[in-house]
């Protein structure tokens, strides 16, 4: 079974501070990964998407990719009580040929405290 | 404005009957997908369509139901079938298929079974 895992949280932070989430995968083949912010309540946006080992920057938002190591994380800078959310990691990995399925993890809620 | 409309946002049934949900885009996307999210869960995928006339089961189909007669709409029959349906219920669309990742979604569909 492959499997997207993240700490499920939640993670609490100052305003101001870094928040780092983190997401480990299981298929060595995944070629994109993606971040989707989703409040409580609502349906999950797209905020990153990377597919390159790396950062990625947009904003106060850095994606970072390890394959090797087979994670990948979001870190937030200038963490604002608005950023407060469950943060889903999704990694597209193979499901048989060339056919490839979105799996997302279970989600890090992130609250920013004042 | 572009964008994916579900309805009804709500939704109370009795056991034993079918339901279904609606699902209508007009972003020009080719591919659309259902997925349902329970309390602490990730995303898991019921059904997903790349091309009009066309759908495939995701991991969790037993019970549901689906029709593409048209490109903009994509809409889920929650079966007598489903053993455990209360959930909330996401319609997404995106421009390609499983092989990419950045979806589009609708602001969900809740179900509760009474």
């Amino acid at each position: 079974q492959k499997e997207v895992e993240q700490n499920s949280g939640p993670l609490s932070v100052p305003e101001g501070a870094i928040a780092s989430l983190n997401c480990t995968y299981s298929d060595r083949v995944s070629q994109s990964f993606f971040w989707y912010r989703q409040y409580s309540g609502k349906s999950p946006e797209l905020i990153m998407s990377i597919y390159s080992n790396g950062d990625k920057e947009d904003g106060r938002f850095t994606a970072q990719l390890n394959k090797a190591s087979q994670y990948v994380s979001l870190l937030i800078r200038d963490s604002q009580p608005s950023d407060s959310a469950t943060y889903l990691c999704a990694v597209n990995m193979n499901s048989g040929g060339s056919n490839y399925k979105l799996t997302f993890g279970k989600g890090t809620l992130l609250t920013v405290n004042p | 404005d572009g964008g994916i409309t579900q309805s009804p946002k709500y939704l109370f049934r009795k056991e034993g009957q079918n339901v279904t949900l609606s699902c209508e885009q007009n972003l020009n996307h080719d591919a659309m997908y259902w997925y349902r999210q329970d309390p602490g869960q990730g995303l898991r995928l019921i059904y997903y369509s790349q091309i009009v006339n066309d759908f495939q089961k995701g991991d969790i189909a037993e019970g549901y139901s689906v029709s593409r007669e048209k490109k903009e709409s994509f809409p889920l029959t929650v079966t007598s079938a489903q053993k455990n349906p209360t959930a909330f219920y996401l319609c997404a669309s995106s421009i390609r298929g499983q092989g990419g990742g950045e979806l589009f979604f609708g602001e969900g569909s809740r179900l509760t079974v009474l």
